[in-house]
C-alpha cells in the first residue's frame, strides 16, 4: 500500500483558492489519486480522482506532475461550507483495493 | 435510491455484550468495506468483502467478524465488546471500474462501550 503524507491543519480566507498537497513516493505503476472531503458527523465523500497531469470537474482541480510521487488538491474560491477534512488515497482502480485513509487535512476556512 | 444505509445510528454497549452493526447498498455494488474512526483519527479498514460471499481481513480486524451473505448486505459484529472499539463505524460501498474507483459511505453508526 502507497503511504501519503499530507500537512496536518490548514487555514484559508473565504474567496482565496486553497492547494493542499500530498506526498506518495511509493506510488505503483497502475495506482490512482483519489481525494475524499469529510465533514463532520458524517462519512467522506468522493471529490475528484486522477492518474496524471490534470483533471479538473465542478468542484475542484488535481494536479500530478510527471513523476507522480506527489499531487496538488486545488479548490477555488473556498467558502465557509469547505471547511472540512481532506484524505488523499493511493490505490489501484476498479472495485476491490486496500487504502489508507490516514488522518488527512483538516482545511479551516475563515470569514 | 438510498444509496447506503446503516442501523442504528448510536448504540451504547457494556463491556462484553454482542452487536452487529448493519449496512446495505442499493447500487448493485460488488465491493462493500467497514470502516472505524476513532477522534481526530482519520479511518481504518476493518473488513472488506470483493463479491458476495467473500470477506477479508483488513488493517484492524481484531474483535470483529463480517458476513456477506447477499450483494445488498454487509454486517459486522462485535461478540465481546470492549471499551477500545468505542469508534464511529462507515460502511462503504464501491463503484469500481478497471480505470476508476469511488467509495459510496453511509452516515455511519456512533457506538459507545462502557
Amino acid at each position: 500500500l502507497a503511504k501519503t503524507t499530507q500537512p496536518i491543519s490548514m487555514d484559508s480566507y473565504e474567496g482565496q483558492e486553497v492547494n493542499i498537497t500530498c506526498s506518495h513516493n511509493n506510488i505503483a505503476t497502475n495506482d490512482y489519486i483519489t481525494w475524499y472531503q469529510q465533514f463532520p458527523s458524517q462519512g467522506p465523500r468522493f471529490i475528484i480522482q486522477g492518474y496524471k497531469t490534470k483533471v479538473t470537474n465542478e468542484v475542484a482541480s488535481l494536479f500530478i506532475p510527471a513523476d507522480r510521487k506527489s499531487s496538488t488538491l486545488s479548490l477555488p474560491r473556498v467558502s465557509l461550507s469547505d471547511t472540512a477534512v481532506y484524505y488523499c488515497l493511493v490505490g489501484s482502480p476498479g472495485g476491490y483495493q486496500k487504502v489508507t485513509f490516514g488522518t488527512g487535512t483538516k482545511l479551516q476556512v475563515i470569514p | 435510491n438510498a444509496g447506503v444505509t446503516q442501523t442504528p445510528k448510536f448504540q451504547v454497549l457494556k463491556t462484553g455484550q454482542s452487536m452487529t452493526l448493519q449496512c446495505a447498498q442499493d447500487m448493485n455494488h460488488n465491493s462493500m468495506y467497514w470502516y472505524r474512526q476513532d477522534p481526530g483519527m482519520g479511518l481504518r479498514l476493518i473488513y472488506y468483502s470483493a463479491s458476495e460471499g467473500t470477506t477479508d481481513k483488513g488493517e484492524v480486524p481484531n474483535g470483529y467478524n463480517v458476513s456477506r451473505l447477499n450483494k445488498r448486505e454487509f454486517s459486522l459484529r462485535l461478540e465481546s465488546a470492549a471499551p477500545s472499539q468505542t469508534s464511529v463505524y462507515f460502511c462503504a460501498s464501491i463503484r469500481g471500474t478497471p480505470r476508476f474507483n469511488e467509495q459510496f459511505f453511509g452516515p455511519g453508526t456512533r457506538l459507545t462501550v462502557l
